[in-house]
């Protein structure tokens, strides 16, 4: 079946440093990638989206380029804030199934 | 516009006991999905609900079930209450459920069977 997989956390960082997060994923059609962010005491909130080959979802600093041959979408920021300080899930979805397929999560926490 | 709501935000049963779950969608929403988050699966699909019928449905035993109304309104209802159904049940609403459709969550019900 469908899966995602994310990189364990947590991903401890200083202010200002680079964020990667790596999702890689296994599908048996063409999802939609997407990527969810997770505040304290909060539901999800969709921070990018891409729903084709070599499209790249770009939000807030954030962005993930759908990569079909290596079957990854891997989250970036060039200079990640206090504030970003969540837990981000990768999804997929795929056409017909009506529902996501989610990764376990990854915590980050930046530094002041 | 208002986001998706659901209630109670917390609960705490025994048990043994019934619960059931309630999820505004966002108006003009007709897709609702349900997931529970916990520590240990994570994020893991119950069911989803389109115009009142059930599309899909994910690997939870029949003591879960849902339903839809006719204005979208979604509940869902867990008997027979086990220590493991403990979690965070999250809705969430779309326009329609599909590839390129955005979900919007609520801010979930925590619930505690003790």
């Amino acid at each position: 079946g469908d899966s995602v997989t994310q990189m364990e956390g947590p991903v401890t960082l200083s202010e200002e440093a680079f964020l990667t997060i790596n999702c890689t994923y296994t599908a048996t059609g063409y999802p939609s990638l997407f990527w969810y962010v997770q505040y304290p005491g909060e539901g999800l909130q969709l921070l990018l989206k891409a729903t084709k080959a070599d499209d790249k979802g770009s939000n807030k600093g954030f962005e993930a380029t759908y990569r079909k041959e290596t079957t990854s979408f891997h989250l970036e920021k060039g200079s990640v804030q206090v504030s970003d300080s969540a837990v981000y899930f990768c999804a997929l979805s795929e056409e017909g199934t009506y529902k996501y397929i989610f990764g376990t999560g990854t915590r980050l926490k930046v530094l002041a | 516009k208002a986001g998706v709501t659901q209630t109670p935000r917390y609960l705490i049963k025994t048990r043994g006991q019934q619960v059931t779950l309630s999820c505004s969608p966002i108006s003009g929403h007709r897709s609702v999905s349900w997931y529970q988050q916990t520590p240990g699966q994570g994020l893991q699909f119950l069911f989803e609900y389109f115009s009142e019928t059930q599309r899909n449905k994910g690997n939870f035993p029949g003591r879960f079930s849902g339903r839809q109304f006719s204005n979208s309104r979604s509940e869902m209802n867990v008997s027979t209450l086990e220590l493991g159904d403990s979690a965070l049940y999250l809705c969430a609403s779309s326009t329609q459920q599909g590839a390129n459709a955005e979900a919007f969550f609520g801010q979930g019900t925590r619930l505690t069977v003790v």
